[in-house]
This record gives structure tokens, C-alpha cells and sequence, in this order.
């Protein structure tokens, strides 16, 4: 059965450090994976999404995350954190089978953001 | 353009009591989703529409829920008998059809939270 993991519950990281989040997933062939985040009282946006084609891609918020196929991983990266980036962040993978298209998600990494 | 919305925005309600959650989708998506989201955890699948006909079901915890969408846009989600387990925010997404890619990419609304007490 698809699943997603985020090992890390929290991480807390100084405003202009840099960040990676992880994410692994299990699926038997390539996945269409997704980065939510999800800030107090708001629903969830998509950051970013990997259907095919180059390994690296870039999101919103100067996002961006790299499917590396060998470790099943989708780790979502940000070179320099700013305080309005502390929100729950969620990897998601497609569920691609029979008529489904749902989401699959991890339990979510919550983003604490020092001054 | 207008994003998802969901009413209400809170509901509180006694156990046993039957309540009923709205959503209506981005105009034009076809595809509409129900969510589950406890506290801590990540969202789980309910249900998915496509047009008015619920094309997978398969996440209803039981046949206490029910949802309809009578004519392929606003969406209701419908919980008899309510237990104190029900209380999560319960999300409703939506996404545009044809090619296989585009409906996973699904646009989420705020979310209703549901307390039963």
C-alpha cells in the first residue's frame, strides 16, 4: 500500500538558516508527489508537485524539493527560512490506482522559526 | 478567482446529533474531495466526486456518513448519530479533470471543525 513518512514532528530552525524537510514515500512506480503547507486556521496550499521529468523542482515561496528515486525520498528544501515561513508542512503522494485519485499524506512536520 | 469555501467555518454539537457540512468547489473543477483531519495528523481521503456520481467512497469510516453533490458543484458532507471520535476539521478539495495529472492537483479550502461533545 502507498504511504508517506516525515520522521521529523518539529523542527525549529533560525530566521536565514537554511531548512530541509524530509519526506519518504512507498510506492511500486514513480509517484506524483506534493509539498501542502499548512498555516493556523488556514487550509492547505500546494507548494510545489513533481509529475515527471527533471528531478528538481521549484515551488512557491522560493520552495523547492528533489525526487530522488533511489531513496524514495522528496525532501523539500528553502536556502534562507523567514519567520512567516513557521506553519505544519505535509508530503502527499497520488494514489494512483482504479478510479481513485486521492491524496495520500504524512502525519506533518510543524516549522518553528527562531528570531 | 474564488478558492474553496466551506460553511461552517465551526460547528459544535452534542453526540448523537446530525449535522451537515458544506462546500462549494473553485468554478469549473469538476473532481471534488472530502478530507479528515485529527488532531496531529495528517489529512485522510473520505470521499471523491466526479460530476454528481461518488466515483470512490472507500474512505467513509462507516455508514454513518454519507455525502452528496446533486448537481456536480457544492458538495455536502452529512454525519448521522455523531460520536465524540468524529470532532476533526474536515476538509473539502477541488481540481479540474481531463488529463491524469492535473486532478491530483487538488486546491483545499479552510476546513470546517467539527467538535461533538
Amino acid at each position: 500500500a502507498q504511504s508517506v513518512t516525515q520522521p521529523d514532528i518539529h523542527i525549529t530552525v533560525s530566521e536565514g538558516a537554511s531548512l530541509e524537510l524530509r519526506c519518504n514515500y512507498s510506492y511500486g512506480a514513480t509517484p506524483y508527489l506534493f509539498w501542502y503547507v499548512q498555516s493556523p486556521g488556514q487550509g492547505l496550499q500546494l507548494l510545489l508537485k513533481y509529475f515527471s521529468g527533471d528531478t528538481l523542482v521549484q515551488g512557491i515561496k522560493g520552495f523547492e524539493a528533489e525526487f530522488k528515486r533511489s531513496q524514495s525520498s522528496f525532501n523539500l528544501r528553502k536556502p534562507s527560512v523567514h519567520w512567516s515561513d513557521a506553519a505544519e508542512y505535509f508530503c502527499a503522494v497520488g494514489a494512483r490506482m482504479d478510479s481513485s485519485y486521492k491524496l495520500i499524506f504524512g502525519s506533518g512536520t510543524r516549522l518553528l522559526v527562531r528570531p | 478567482g474564488a478558492g474553496v469555501s466551506q460553511t461552517p467555518s465551526n460547528k459544535v454539537t452534542e453526540k448523537g446529533k446530525y449535522v451537515e457540512l458544506r462546500c462549494d468547489p473553485i468554478s469549473g473543477h469538476t473532481a471534488l474531495y472530502w478530507y479528515r483531519q485529527s488532531l496531529g495528523q495528517g489529512p485522510e481521503f473520505l470521499i471523491y466526486f466526479q460530476g454528481t456520481g461518488a466515483a470512490d467512497d472507500s474512505g467513509l469510516p462507516n455508514d454513518r456518513f454519507f455525502a452528496v453533490r446533486p448537481e456536480g458543484s457544492v458538495s455536502t458532507l452529512k454525519i448521522q448519530r455523531t460520536e465524540r471520535g468524529d470532532s476533526a476539521v474536515y476538509l473539502c478539495a477541488s481540481s479540474l479533470t481531463g488529463g491524469g495529472s492535473n486532478r491530483y492537483e487538488q486546491y483545499f479550502g479552510p476546513g470546517t471543525r467539527l467538535t461533538v461533545t
